[in-house]
């Protein structure tokens, strides 16, 4: 079964700083997609961005870029330029590949505070 | 609909009761998933319907859960009995397939806050 772990359950950065979340995920598959959510109070979860195991750059999305080493089974997310509207819970999440439906595995998460 | 609704966005009720939650999904989308959120923690998967297939229930944490769709639209997960250990928020996700490699994203309801008192 997989699995992602986020070792950070709470983050903190100043409001145009640049912060990163980080994400380690175990497999066995060599074909699979992540994800980063967002989730604001609101409870409803927003997709931040996504990576395809088979390509080898990294995804990027304005001001959310991931560092994906599939080697060492790293996942995280660049936050650059913080805005307060940023703040939220963060979840990786996990796919696996082959289709193009499937359950996700989710990390614990990372709470995300951002200062004026 | 605009986006994946759910109802009722909360809902209280006592120890041995049996709930209703109720999704219905972005249309035209056949698939739909079913994930708990236990306060605090990162969201688990309990069960996901794709077209007419059989439904995957591998996440289902016990025999007092279950979960119905009709056709490609409305889902109700059904509680039985509930638990306080069910106190939770349940999230509804949809999704269209598309061929090829899966390029679908799941789009997800805000929830039902369950609490069992």
């Amino acid at each position: 079964a997989q699995t992602v772990t986020q070792s950070q359950p709470e983050m903190s950065v100043q409001e145009a700083e640049t912060v990163t979340l980080s994400c380690t995920y175990d497999t066995s598959e060599s074909d699979y997609y992540l994800f980063w959510y967002k989730q604001p109070p609101s409870r409803q979860m927003i997709l931040v961005i996504r990576q395809e195991a088979y390509k080898q750059q990294n995804a990027t999305e304005n001001r959310f870029s991931v560092n994906f080493q599939k080697a060492a089974k790293s996942f995280s997310l660049k936050i650059s330029d913080s805005q307060l509207g940023d703040a939220a819970m963060y979840f990786c999440a996990y796919r696996s590949g082959g289709t193009s439906y499937g359950k996700l595995t989710f990390g614990q998460g990372t709470i995300l505070t951002v200062h004026p | 609909g605009a986006g994946v609704s759910q109802s009722p966005s909360n809902k209280v009720t006592e120890k041995g009761k049996d709930v209703e939650l109720r999704c219905d999904p972005i249309s035209g989308h056949t698939a739909l998933y079913w994930y708990r959120q236990r306060l605090g923690q990162g969201l688990e998967f309990l069960i996901y319907f794709q077209g007419n297939s059989a439904p995957d229930k591998s996440g289902l944490p016990s025999d007092r859960f279950s979960a119905e769709r009709t056709g490609e639209s409305v889902s109700t997960l059904t509680i039985q009995r509930t638990q306080q250990e069910d106190s939770a928020v349940y999230l509804c996700a949809s999704s269209l397939e598309r061929g090829g490699r899966g390029k679908n994203i799941q789009y997800f309801g805000a929830g039902t806050r369950l609490s069992v008192l």
